[in-house]
C-alpha cells in the first residue's frame, strides 16, 4: 500500500536551534516529492518539489533533501515566523494522485 | 491575483441538510481537486476534475457529489450531511499532472455537522 509517514508529529525548538523533519515514503513509483507549509486556518502553501534521490533544494532557512526512501526538511537557525505545520506528499508514477503525510507541527519559541 | 477562492469559509449544518461549497480559480488550471483534512490524518482526496465537464472519484467520495460546468469553478455538494463529514475542506488546482507541478490551495471551509 502506498504510504507517506511524517515524524515527529510535533517539534518544539528554541529560536536558532536547527533541526530536521522527516518524511518517509513507501510508494510503487515516485514521480515527485512535495513539501508544503500550512499556517493555522489557511490552505497549504507550496515550498519545494524533489524529483530524484540526491536532489536538494533551498529556500531561506529551509533545505529539502531526497533519498530513495525518505525526504528531510532541514531548518537552520529557525525564527518564530517559521512556526507552522509542514506537510509532505508523494506523487505517484502510476496516476494523478498525491499521497499526503499527516504533517509535523513546528513551534519555534523566541 | 486571487488564486483559489473558496466560499463559504465556515458553515454549521444540521444532520440531513444539504449544502454546496464553491471553488473558483483564476489561474486557467485544467485540474481541480477537493480534499478534506481531519486531525491526525493527511489530506484525503474526495473528487477531482481534469477539465471542464469531467469529474472523477478520489479516495473518499461517498456522500459527496461534484460538478465542473465551467473551467474556473468546481462545486462540492453534500446531499444529506452527516456528523462524519465534519471537517475542513480544501479546494486546489494545478496544471495537468503530466507536468509535475505543484497544486495551489484555497483557504479552506470549516464545516461542522451537528
Amino acid at each position: 500500500e502506498d504510504q507517506v509517514t511524517q515524524s515527529p508529529e510535533a517539534l518544539r525548538l528554541q529560536e536558532g536551534e536547527s533541526s530536521s523533519l522527516n518524511c518517509s515514503y513507501t510508494v510503487s513509483g515516485l514521480r515527485g516529492l512535495f513539501w508544503y507549509r500550512q499556517d493555522p486556518g489557511k490552505g497549504p502553501e507550496f515550498l519545494f518539489t524533489l524529483y530524484s534521490a540526491g536532489e536538494e533544494k533551498e529556500k531561506e532557512r529551509l533545505k529539502a533533501t531526497l533519498t530513495k526512501k525518505e525526504s528531510f526538511l532541514h531548518i537552520t537557525a529557525p525564527k518564530p515566523e517559521d512556526s507552522a505545520t509542514y506537510l509532505c506528499a508523494a506523487r505517484l508514477d502510476s496516476n494523478y494522485q498525491l499521497i499526503w503525510g499527516a504533517g509535523t507541527k513546528l513551534i519555534i519559541k523566541p | 491575483n486571487a488564486g483559489v477562492t473558496q466560499t463559504p469559509k465556515f458553515r454549521v449544518l444540521k444532520t440531513g441538510q444539504s449544502m454546496t461549497l464553491l471553488c473558483a480559480q483564476d489561474m486557467n488550471h485544467e485540474y481541480m481537486y477537493w480534499y478534506r483534512q481531519d486531525p491526525g490524518m493527511g489530506l484525503r482526496l474526495i473528487h477531482y476534475s481534469v477539465g471542464e465537464g469531467t469529474t472523477a472519484k478520489g479516495e473518499v467520495p461517498d456522500g459527496y457529489n461534484v460538478s465542473r460546468l465551467k473551467k474556473q469553478n468546481f462545486l462540492l455538494g453534500l446531499e444529506s450531511a452527516a456528523p462524519s463529514q465534519t471537517s475542513v475542506y480544501f479546494c486546489a488546482s494545478s496544471f495537468p499532472t503530466g507536468v509535475v507541478t505543484e497544486a495551489f490551495f484555497g483557504q479552506g471551509t470549516r464545516l461542522t455537522v451537528v
